[in-house]
């Protein structure tokens, strides 16, 4: 069964600085990965959809990379602001249904 | 445009009530979800569909039905309700890989 961790569960940073966000899988054999993002109390949204023979994908100032080998994608949200504050999920396709992790909760502090 | 809609946002059920969570989608897509988000885990699928009059079990598919009689509703039937059901319900369709989610509802049974 896959199982998808991100580490850390919390992160709370000054508006300005970079933020790294991790994801790890463990099984390799997946068709994509996705990031999203959820604000409180509504829904998620794709943020970034790699496919497995992708390394990266950027769309303004995130840029997600995939590691199938070693089970690990990493978001990468720059100069981060107030407006960043949210929990991100990623997700990985193994088969036709998504496996998600329990996301990461950032908050940027103004 | 108003992408993917669920009906209720809240509600409150006691031990042994049923009901019917209805997702509606404006989109057109063929792939329909049902995911239970709780505290601290990932999303869990609970049923999905890849089109009209097909419905398939997800991973914790256990106390709960599904129908799709018309390609843009979903339905998801508590028939007779526990206390481990209270949870976030997120309805998805998906196009191209991607989802589209709704903005959730909140069960709550007492």
């Amino acid at each position: 069964k896959q199982e998808v961790t991100q580490i850390p569960a919390a992160l709370s940073v000054p508006e300005g600085e970079n933020l790294v966000l991790n994801c790890s899988f463990t099984d390799s054999a997946i068709y994509n990965l996705q990031w999203f993002r959820q604000d409180p109390g509504k829904g998620l949204t794709s943020l970034l959809l790699i496919q497995s023979s992708q390394r990266e994908q950027t769309s303004g100032r995130l840029n997600a990379s995939l590691d199938k080998s070693s089970g690990r994608s990493t978001l990468y949200i720059a100069a981060s602001q107030p407006g960043d504050s949210a929990t991100y999920l990623c997700a990985v396709r193994p088969g036709n249904k998504l496996s998600f992790g329990a996301g990461t909760t950032v908050t940027v502090r103004a | 445009n108003a992408g993917v809609t669920q009906t209720p946002k809240f509600r409150v059920l006691k031990t042994g009530q049923s009901m019917t969570l209805l997702c509606a989608q404006d989109m057109n897509h063929e792939y329909m979800y049902w995911y239970r988000q709780d505290p601290g885990m990932g999303l869990r699928l609970i049923h999905y569909s890849v089109g009209e009059g097909t419905t398939a079990k997800g991973e914790v598919p256990d106390g709960y039905n599904v129908s799709r009689l018309k390609k843009q509703n979903f339905l998801l039937g508590l028939e007779s309700a526990a206390p481990s059901q209270t949870s976030v319900y997120f309805c998805a369709s998906s196009y191209d890989e991607k989802l589209f989610f709704g903005s959730g509802t909140q069960l709550s049974v007492l």
